[in-house]
């Protein structure tokens, strides 16, 4: 099945750091990943929608400047936080689908092992 | 009203048990239907896709109404470790099949 891969699976940093998590398509090419984010006991909430070779979409109230996103390959995207505050802390997990399997949009997504972001 | 919508339980069953789950969604257009699963701590899982015809994978039922615009998921003869959360979610046709997922129903079972 499609595996995605994502890294570092956790994160410990002072407050003002800026943190890269990168995640990769290891199986498949993907011209579209989702970045989620999770906090304790509460649903996923799409932060952003990222697009190979252009500017990543994000969803409302979700500040681009503060997570940057790069999907340079058809492999790889990646999101940093930038200056992160303890706010930030929180799970952050990457999807993207398989459209080599079918209709793209028919298809389920396949998720990262996500990333734990504690900001001290 | 939210576009997918799950009872959140939590549902408490002890080992053996027959448990089901239901999700509606509110737009008629979507096309494709899954169920996840999330532990604690951990990223979701792909269960299983939910055909219109309904399908079966071992101890799990999956179905699909679309009249009613609703999706069940049936798990009979619990065990300890299907205790999670389980996520309905539901792609739309439009919008390159943008993904809507619910907020979850916790299942736990009791030995």
């Amino acid at each position: 099945g499609a595996v995605v891969s994502q890294h570092p699976s956790r994160v410990i940093c002072k407050s003002g750091t800026s943190v890269k998590i990168e995640c990769r398509s290891l199986d498949f090419q993907a011209t579209t990943m989702f970045w989620y984010r999770q906090f304790p006991k509460q649903s996923l909430m799409l932060m952003a929608t990222s697009n190979e070779g252009s500017k990543a979409t994000y969803e409302q109230g979700v500040e681009k400047d503060k997570f940057l996103i790069n999907h340079a390959s058809l492999t790889l995207s990646t999101l940093t936080v930038t200056s992160a505050h303890p706010e930030d802390s929180s799970f952050y997990i990457c999807s993207a689908r398989d459209g080599d399997r079918g209709v793209y949009s028919n298809q389920p997504q396949h998720f990262g092992d996500g990333t734990r972001l504690s900001i001290l | 009203r939210k576009e997918v919508e799950q009872d959140p339980g939590p549902f408490n069953v002890p080992e053996g048990a027959t448990v089901a789950f239901n999700c509606t969604y509110s737009n008629s257009a979507s096309q494709s239907f899954f169920w996840y699963r999330q532990d604690c701590r951990k990223e979701p899982k792909l269960l299983m896709s939910v055909y219109s015809s309904g399908n079966e994978d071992g101890r799990f039922t999956a179905q699909l109404n679309r009249a009613s615009q609703y999706i069940s998921l049936l798990i009979r003869d619990s065990k300890l470790s299907d205790s999670a959360t389980y996520l309905c979610v539901v792609n739309e046709a439009a919008d390159a099949g943008k993904s809507t997922f619910g907020d979850g129903t916790t299942l736990t079972v009791k030995p």
